[in-house]
């Protein structure tokens, strides 16, 4: 079975400063990985995701993630922080051999990011 | 604009009241899903679809029904809400293993 860890609930970052959003995941096989982002009464928006290739991803609104096969991390991360960055943020995992599309996707428990002005 | 609509936004209901939730996609997708989303959990998969009349459940069906009957709709079906189904839930659509779009959520209370 797959699984997902998101070890933070909240993270809180002063304005300007750098983030990190931790993820940690678990598949048999190789993994999909993805970030979303959901803003207050909003649904979640992609933001960006690994697949295959180079291990550094860049995604939208300047964020960026590594992916580390060794410690089977998927890191979020900003190098300056903005006060609209303050959301909920999700790390999702799929087994690339799971199958279709829509199954076996799952999601962390979500971590809450406060950029602090 | 390409989207994922779900009606209604919010809905508050009693328990035992049949209601359906409603999605649609206008990307051409032919995988599409429900979650719910409780404090604590995050996003569970409720059921998904991988093309019209294919259907499957996720880890948490019970209580739950759906169907595809066209492509660009997919439906939540509750036959008898009860109030541990209180949640708020996303419909999401995805062209195959790839990135899934969602919807903007619909908060259902039952009472």
């Amino acid at each position: 079975a797959q699984s997902v860890a998101q070890p933070e609930d909240q993270v809180n970052v002063a304005e300007g400063n750098p983030l990190t959003v931790k993820c940690t995941y678990s598949v048999s096989g190789n993994p999909y990985l993805f970030w979303y982002v959901q803003y207050p009464n909003r649904g979640l928006q992609f933001l960006l995701k690994y697949i295959t290739g180079d291990n550094l991803v860049k995604g939208s609104y300047g964020f960026e993630a590594e992916f580390n096969k060794s410690q089977t991390s998927f890191h979020l991360k900003k190098p300056s922080a903005l006060v609209s960055d303050s959301a909920l943020y999700f790390c999702a995992v799929r087994d690339m051999y799971s199958g279709g599309g829509a199954d076996g996707l799952t999601f962390g428990k979500g971590t809450h990011l406060i950029i602090q002005p | 604009e390409a989207q994922v609509t779900q009606n209604p936004r919010y809905l508050i209901t009693v328990t035992g009241k049949k209601l359906t939730v409603t999605c649609s996609q206008n990307m051409n997708h032919e995988y599409m899903s429900w979650y719910r989303q409780d404090p604590g959990l995050g996003l569970r998969q409720i059921y998904y679809s991988m093309n019209v009349e294919v259907t499957d459940k996720g880890d948490v069906p019970e209580g739950y029904k759906v169907s595809r009957k066209e492509k660009r709709n997919f439906p939540l079906i509750l036959e008898s809400p009860s109030p541990n189904q209180t949640s708020l839930y996303f419909c999401a659509s995805s062209p195959g293993a790839d990135t899934q779009y969602f919807g903007p959520g619909t908060r259902l209370t039952v009472l």
